[in-house]
């Protein structure tokens, strides 16, 4: 167990929706990574966030977008979903601080599939 | 941009045996390398992390190699057993605000 916490575990949403999916961080980590991993494919970064602002992005549209709360959980947000948004998304938090920066630790992803 | 590469895709294996996993990467500038497991549908578990500054590091039956200079490492399993099938990542840590970059995976099958 990492601590991380993500929710919901499953999610349905159709072709234009928005939706939100949400991640608290293990205890005394300031920063939440997310990254999109289709079926088969490995995971790919979407965003990071340090204190509440977007600290990098990957290669996703302005539609992701994200937030992080001063408690530091954070939430990840797509808008007009499209059928190949379907994948799990994992969020990851750390301590962005030296060497610990790139110690990530994983939830257990939530699957959204777009119908 | 870090382009990272696992050999083979698939691999199936009788119990007992021991295997080699290869990770490759085409940009050696890395803060780390990290091994995960992935079970079907679930999220990420870190087996072992290797710092730009080390060679290798074992865990149990789990020893990882990382040769920056010619981009690579290896994810060595010893006795494999059933238990062990699962999908395995291999991830570089190669950014200051540590932006992790992800093979496809090996997927792997030990069977009884």
């Amino acid at each position: 167990e990492t601590g991380v916490t993500q929710s919901p575990t499953h999610l349905i949403k159709t072709r234009g929706q928005q939706v939100t999916l949400r991640c608290s961080s293990q205890s005394g980590h300031n920063t939440v990574s997310w990254y999109q991993q289709a079926l088969g494919q490995g995971p790919q970064f979407i965003f990071q966030y340090y204190r509440e602002e977007e600290n990098g992005r990957g290669n996703f549209p302005p539609r992701f977008s994200g937030l992080q709360f001063p408690n530091y959980s954070s939430e990840l947000n797509v808008n007009a979903l499209e059928l190949d948004d379907s994948a799990l998304y994992l969020c990851a938090s750390s301590l962005q601080t030296g060497v610990a920066k790139n110690i990530q630790y994983f939830g257990a992803g939530t699957r959204l599939s777009v119908l | 941009k870090q382009e990272v590469t696992q050999i083979p895709a698939a691999l199936s294996v009788p119990e007992g045996e021991n295997l080699v996993l290869n990770c490759s990467f085409t940009d050696s500038a890395i803060y780390n390398l990290q091994w995960f497991r992935q079970d079907p549908g679930k999220g990420l578990t870190s087996l072992l992390l290797i710092q730009s500054s080390q060679r290798e590091q074992t865990s149990g039956r789990l020893n990882a190699s990382l040769d920056k200079s010619s981009g690579r490492s290896t994810l060595y399993i010893a006795a494999s057993q059933p238990g062990d099938s699962a999908t395995y990542l291999c991830s570089l840590g190669g950014t200051s605000y540590g932006k992790l970059t992800f093979g496809q995976g090996t997927i792997l099958t030990v069977h009884p």
